[in-house]
């Protein structure tokens, strides 16, 4: 059973608002990603780290920031939110010593900026 | 670079009925394949996976066989039940992060 956390689990903002979305794991997992989520599905990959102190882009720009301070805790930070960061925000995380990549994903945060 | 090719959606079948949603994919290597799956209001779980050519994977019901010569993964279930209904995303394991398929969104009806 996959242990991935994320609050909150909806928000609604207003704009130019600072806000950050949570994600913890309790698995030990180094990698750990940021996906959004559109409404019609597809998944983009944002941000992704390989372990503490390490952080990368994704495949689709974002104006979200991360960090990586401790193993267990990966949060995405808007500085100043707007209606088109409206979406569903998803973490996961991975163990990259196991045979298999599999992705362990949290419940994910749905975000709408007003 | 890897790639994967999943049927649209959304499909709509009958309880009971047989269900396929097809996926390929493009990858160097020998990438292990994914099937994933969202239920309303959740993040992803895996459903199953296969880590080498001609590997079943298998859950629940459904099955998906990881097929090298047709670069191919397509999930079938014998007997949908309501509970089915979610979107399903298939996926390819790579070197530094996984690739996903736009997801299939099933829904069926009793």
């Amino acid at each position: 059973e996959a242990d991935i956390y994320q609050t909150p689990r909806y928000l609604v903002i207003g704009t130019g608002k600072k806000i950050t979305l949570e994600c913890s794991q309790t698995m030990g997992h180094d990698k750990m990603y940021w996906y959004q989520q559109d409404p019609g599905m597809e998944l983009h990959l944002i941000h992704y780290s390989y372990g503490v102190n390490s952080t990368e882009k994704g495949d689709l720009s974002s104006e979200s920031t991360v960090s990586r301070i401790r193993t267990e805790h990966f949060p995405l930070t808007l500085e100043s939110a707007r209606p088109s960061h409206t979406s569903q925000y998803l973490c996961a995380s991975s163990d990259p010593t196991a045979r298999t990549d599999t992705q362990y994903f949290g419940p994910g945060t749905r975000l709408t900026v007003l | 670079g890897n790639s994967v090719t999943q049927m649209e959606g959304p499909v709509t079948l009958s309880e009971e009925a047989f269900l396929t949603i097809n996926c390929t994919y493009t990858a160097t290597g020998y990438p292990s394949l994914f099937w994933y799956v969202q239920y309303p209001g959740e993040g992803l779980q895996l459903l199953l996976k296969a880590t080498k050519a001609d590997d079943k994977g298998s859950n629940k019901g459904f099955e998906a066989t990881y097929r090298k010569e047709t670069t191919s993964f397509h999930l079938e279930k014998g007997s949908v039940q309501v509970s089915d209904s979610a979107v399903y995303f298939c996926a390819l394991g790579g070197y530094q992060k996984v690739t996903f398929g736009i997801g299939t969104k099933l829904q069926v009806i009793p």
